[in-house]
């Protein structure tokens, strides 16, 4: 099977503009979950969908959001790019909704606001 | 406030040396995963530990899970330089679904 896949894997924004970031997850995985990844921060969890409902939400400004299409492809956009947006966005995606059901990651999108 | 305590966060050591990174919290859950990430790639899961009291081996590395479910271990016996990484602890809380809480990472460098 092939594993999660993320668009782009490289993006330059200016502060201001607005982004949108993709994700297809592994084949007959329905949830997908987002996290920003920054050197002071860490991983932080973003947003889960699951059957194209948010299921869970972290701590992040309204200028996050994100949807799940019927085919469980999930995009983020992120809306009024600040310079501190800057980080690894990671996408992971899972079977179901079990609390055993295992994440994987893909390789991120790597923005860059200036 | 972290909720996981990843310690420690830089580690540089020779080859064939054994090294501990620890994962600790006052909240418990109900699993907890160790991730290893390379430069430029999304974590890779390493172990998922369920159990209090559970220990899994994976070949040199050894991970334990705290009776009390609110720390863990990861273990490297004879440390080789292909175990650079950052390596993450994750915790799943209970009913918070698909979010996974992570350690700050440690930084492992081995020598050769």
């Amino acid at each position: 099977k092939a594993g999660v896949t993320q668009t782009p894997r490289y993006l330059i924004k200016t502060r201001g503009q607005q982004v949108t970031l993709s994700c297809s997850p592994i084949s007959g995985h329905r949830s997908v979950s987002w996290y920003q990844q920054t050197p002071g921060q860490g991983l932080q969890f973003l947003f889960e969908y699951f059957s194209e409902t948010q299921r869970n939400k972290g701590n992040f400004p309204g200028r996050f959001s994100g949807r799940q299409f019927s085919n469980s492809r999930s995009e983020m956009n992120v809306s009024t790019l600040e310079l501190g947006d800057s980080a690894l966005y990671l996408c992971a995606s899972r079977e179901g909704q079990a609390g055993t059901d295992t994440q994987y990651f893909g390789p991120g999108t790597r923005l860059t606001v200036l | 406030t972290q909720l996981l305590e990843q310690s420690p966060q830089f580690l540089s050591i020779q080859e064939g040396e054994n090294l501990t990174v620890y994962c600790n919290s006052s909240s418990v859950f109900s699993s907890l995963q160790w991730y290893r990430q390379e430069p430029g790639e999304g974590p890779v899961l390493l172990v998922t530990v369920v159990t209090g009291g559970e220990v899994k081996k994976l070949k040199r590395l050894t991970f334990q899970f705290g009776d009390a479910r609110k720390d863990s271990s990861l273990h490297i016996t004879a440390a080789q330089p292909g175990d650079t990484g950052l390596y993450l602890c994750a915790g799943d809380r209970y009913n918070q679904g698909g979010k996974l809480i992570f350690g700050q990472g440690t930084e492992l460098s081995v020598k050769p």
